[in-house]
């Protein structure tokens, strides 16, 4: 079984200040990770994934993503939070080997950048 | 990535009646997928859509419920069938780039917004 924790509800931070969001997962082989953004009313934008290689992934907006196996982590991270970086972040995760296609998600972060 | 469109992307309907959700591609593509969202929750996969044959849903959905077709690569439907007020929710079409499992990226179209009173 796959599985994906997201344990901060929101985050709040301060625009030109970094961010962090946190992801953990749990798979039962390796896994493929992956970031999706939601804007208010819209449907989800993929921000980026790690598949293998570097594991520090770099996506759309100036976010990135570090894959840490030991901790099994996925963090998302941007150096210089924006005010239109508000919005709900899930992270997903599907195990390479006997996962198929299915993919799992979070239950989601909701990130507030205020001025 | 491919362009995903669907329709209608709101809509309210009465309790005990069935809605059919279009998903559109501008590209061919082997896998399809919907999803459903619940308000506040996260994302549920309902379903992989497989072109020329029945969809392969997963625990707690069914064909009954969620009815899908995939006639070609680039067009499904999700029906969903007597609705009540718990299928409130976004549906989501969703499109795999590549074949197989090899870390290919889903992407996603805006949603289908349903509301059942």
């Amino acid at each position: 079984a796959q599985s994906v924790a997201q344990p901060e509800d929101q985050v709040n931070v301060a625009e030109g200040n970094p961010l962090t969001v946190k992801c953990t997962y749990s798979v039962s082989g390796n896994p493929y990770l992956f970031w999706y953004v939601q804007y208010p009313n819209r449907g989800l934008q993929f921000l980026l994934k790690y598949i293998t290689g570097d594991n520090l992934v770099k996506g759309s907006y100036g976010f990135e993503a570090e894959f840490n196996k030991s901790q099994t982590s996925f963090h998302l991270k941007k150096p210089s939070a924006l005010v239109s970086d508000s919005a709900l972040y899930f992270c997903a995760v599907r195990d390479r080997t006997g996962g198929g296609n299915k993919l799992t998600f979070g239950t989601g972060t909701q990130l507030k950048v205020e001025l | 990535s491919a362009v995903i469109s669907q329709k209608p992307s709101r809509d309210i309907c009465q309790r005990g009646t069935s809605l059919t959700i279009q998903c559109q591609v501008d590209s061919q593509v082997t896998m399809m997928f919907w999803y459903r969202q619940q308000p506040g929750q996260s994302l549920t996969l309902i379903a992989t859509a497989n072109q020329g044959s029945e969809a392969t849903y997963e625990s707690g959905f069914v064909i009954d419920k969620f009815p899908i077709s995939r006639p070609n690569l680039t067009f499904s439907t999700l029906t969903v069938s007597n609705m009540s007020p718990e299928d409130s929710s976004i549906y989501l079409c969703s499109v795999g780039e590549g074949q197989g499992n090899s870390g290919n990226t889903i992407y996603f179209g805006e949603g289908s917004w349903l509301t059942v009173v």
